[in-house]
């Protein structure tokens, strides 16, 4: 098993261009989050998809937009990139169907290093 | 709001004990985690708690959590230099999956 696959894993940006950054897990979890790290900071949420068909904000979701495209697959999408968004960005993903031992570990990617100039 | 708070660096030598501590604030929790990150990687799950245990037990890790302070420790014996990480406490939010992180504890362990 892949786990939880991150693509690309590293991008070098300027000011204003656009990407997405690409996440699939063949866990059949329900749930998918992405959440960027920096320095100090620790993880926040940007955006998560409780189940294929939902999305929702989390802490810090301006100047982001996601697609949960199937059950497998969530994107993030930066349509101006911003230098405050030079990050480290991690897609990870979650069982939450419910069952009386699930302790809704999140599974991580490897994550995308995201410079913008 | 939510904050989950961490010290942001520990140095032990190896073969000692390491306690990294952590506060949370929604006592809502249902489950308390601890995840470890290494070099250029994923963030892993070490552990958990249930909100309603005082203590957990795994080998050479020992999570402590005090509901009254939202307060919640690991400690991991006879430390070894491939413990060398970042760990990060997280809380779920709302009781939901959503989790809230720390901003990590960085542990070096000395030879």
């Amino acid at each position: 098993n892949a786990g939880v696959t991150q693509t690309p894993k590293f991008q070098v940006l300027k000011t204003g261009q656009s990407m997405t950054l690409q996440c699939a897990q063949d866990m059949n979890h329900n749930s998918m989050y992405w959440y960027r790290q920096d320095p100090g900071m620790g993880l926040r949420l940007i955006y998560y998809s409780a189940s294929e068909g939902t999305t929702d904000k989390g802490e810090v979701p301006n100047g982001y937009n996601v697609s949960r495209l199937n059950k497998r697959e969530f994107s993030l999408r930066l349509e101006s990139a911003a230098p405050s968004q030079t990050s480290v960005y991690f897609c990870a993903s979650s069982d939450t169907g419910g069952l009386a031992d699930n302790t809704g570990e999140l599974f991580f990617g490897e994550g995308s290093r995201l410079t913008v100039l | 709001g939510e904050d989950v708070e961490q010290s942001l660096f520990l140095s032990v030598r190896e073969g000692d004990s390491s306690v990294i501590n952590c506060t949370y604030t929604d006592s809502s929790s249902t489950y308390l985690y601890w995840y470890k990150q290494e070099p250029g990687a994923g963030l892993q799950l070490l552990t958990y708690i249930f909100s309603n245990m005082d203590m957990k037990q795994d080998q050479r890790l020992t999570v402590l959590l005090n509901k009254k302070d939202k307060h919640l420790s690991l400690r991991i014996a006879d430390t070894q230099t491939g413990d060398s990480a970042i760990y990060f406490c997280a809380e779920s939010m709302d009781s939901s999956y959503k989790l809230i992180f720390g901003s990590g504890t960085r542990l070096l362990v000395r030879p």
